[in-house]
């Protein structure tokens, strides 16, 4: 069964402490990886795609990487701004009649204090 | 771009009701997915068309919900009737499917109560 577990469930920094968020799954024939960013009350926002072992992709002080079994979510250098639940989602390949919907992980809410 | 627009946003009813959500696509994409979040599941995936034509339904829970894009631009998910354990935030998103990657991009939620 197709699976999406991040870790830890929360995390809380201090400004300007850097960290990482993990995001492991199981999946029959990984078509792209996505990380969603979701503030309160508000729908998740899409942060990067990835497609293939050994890919990384940066946004501001966010950097994803992706590995054939995980993926990490690198905050360098946190702002009190960056504080938001961080969502990780995985694309399988076609099966049955899913034709490779998103799984989503139940997120990693982040707190950075200032 | 406008983005996804959901309507109502804030919605309480009464158990036995009946619950439309409103939802109106980003202009030009062709698949439209419907979600449920609650804090025990996370984000689950009810349905979800592609040029209007519903491909998977599996992720609806029962009977009592149904879901209909009429055309490119608007999709309801009705509940009916309405029951509290159906108490969560149910999002719309929309893609530009192509290819095999494409990403979702979703709309503000319509919170739910059922009381």
């Amino acid at each position: 069964e197709d699976q999406v577990t991040q870790s830890p469930e929360a995390l809380r920094l201090q400004e300007g402490e850097s960290s990482s968020l993990n995001c492991s799954y199981t999946v029959s024939g990984l078509r792209g990886l996505f990380w969603y960013r979701q503030d309160p009350g508000k729908g998740p926002e899409f942060l990067f795609t990835l497609y293939s072992a050994g890919e990384e992709k940066e946004k501001e002080r966010l950097k994803a990487t992706l590995t054939k079994k995980e993926s990490f979510l690198h905050i360098t250098a946190p702002k009190p701004e960056d504080s938001a639940t961080y969502l990780c989602a995985v694309q399988a390949g076609i099966s049955g009649g899913s034709q490779g919907n998103l799984i989503f992980g139940k997120g990693t809410k982040l707190s950075v204090k200032p | 771009d406008a983005g996804v627009i959901q309507s109502p946003r804030h919605e309480v009813t009464e158990m036995g009701q009946e619950v439309t959500l409103r939802c109106k696509p980003i202009s030009g994409h062709n698949s439209l997915f419907w979600y449920r979040q609650t804090m025990m599941r996370g984000l689950e995936l009810l349905i979800y068309f592609n040029n209007n034509v519903p491909i998977d339904d599996s992720g609806m829970p029962e009977d009592r919900f149904s879901a209909k894009m009429p055309n490119a631009s608007f999709s309801t998910l009705k509940i009916q009737p309405s029951e509290p354990r159906d108490s969560a935030v149910y999002f719309c998103a929309s893609s530009l499917v192509y290819g095999s990657t494409y990403e979702q991009y979703f709309g503000p939620g319509t919170r739910l109560t059922v009381t």
